[in-house]
């Protein structure tokens, strides 16, 4: 069954730190995405990438970083963590003209 | 740029009301976007609902439906008799056709609270 799972489904960490998001998919999926979630907003895409070592910037990359190792694996990393970057976050993966499939989020808090 | 717009949230119906969610899209650099509705159940991550490539062609699932219609620039989301399950966040979203980066513009997204 296609599936994208993220971890941790949930986070905190501090102004100042380092954290990765982890994003995995068993789909074949070229595509993959990183969008973040927030009250009064719908989502918006921060970084994509269709295939591994390949990454295109979305349309709010600033203070994030992202890498895709394998076909499977695409990480969102925040090396220097702001409370304006407490968001839900969502992956989503893609293979030709099908609509993305979403994984379950992960909540990340920055106090 | 791209934009769509959705009825304002929450919104509250008691089990077995009807339902519109409204979905208006602004597509000025898709001629013939491809339009779609997720949901979010809590706790989960999102589901499409349903999609439509088509105009004037439309969409359904779970009860819900929706018709693209390309002279009104809109896609709203229907169902005539809602379950409390139905309780959700919606999202209502346009992208490009073709197999090619498939951005997708999101709404806000639209609470539903249906009560018993």
């Amino acid at each position: 069954e296609a599936a994208v799972t993220q971890s941790p489904r949930n986070k905190v960490t501090v102004t100042g730190g380092n954290v990765t998001l982890s994003c995995r998919q068993t789909n074949s999926h070229n595509y993959m995405y990183w969008y973040r979630q927030d009250t009064g907003h719908g989502l918006r895409l921060i970084h994509y990438s269709y295939g591994a070592g390949n990454l295109q910037i979305g349309d709010v990359p600033d203070g994030y970083k992202a890498t895709r190792t394998t076909q499977e694996d695409f990480f969102l990393l925040l090396e220097l963590a702001s409370p304006s970057q407490t968001s839900l976050y969502f992956c989503a993966s893609r293979t030709g003209d099908q609509a993305p499939l979403f994984g379950e989020g992960t909540r990340l808090s920055v106090l | 740029g791209d934009s769509v717009t959705q009825t304002e949230g929450p919104v509250t119906v008691s089990e077995s009301e009807s339902l519109i969610i409204n979905c208006t899209y602004s597509a000025t650099s898709i001629a013939y976007p491809n339009l779609f509705w997720y949901v979010r159940y809590p706790g989960e991550g999102l589901q499409l609902l349903l999609k439509v490539i088509t105009a004037g062609q439309k969409g359904s699932s779970r009860g819900f439906e929706a018709t693209y219609n390309k002279e009104t620039t809109s896609f709203h989301l229907q169902k005539a008799s809602v379950q409390e399950s139905d309780s959700a966040v919606y999202y209502c979203a346009l992208g490009p056709t073709g197999a090619n980066t498939g951005k997708l513009t999101f709404g806000h997204g639209t609470i539903l609270r249906v009560h018993p």
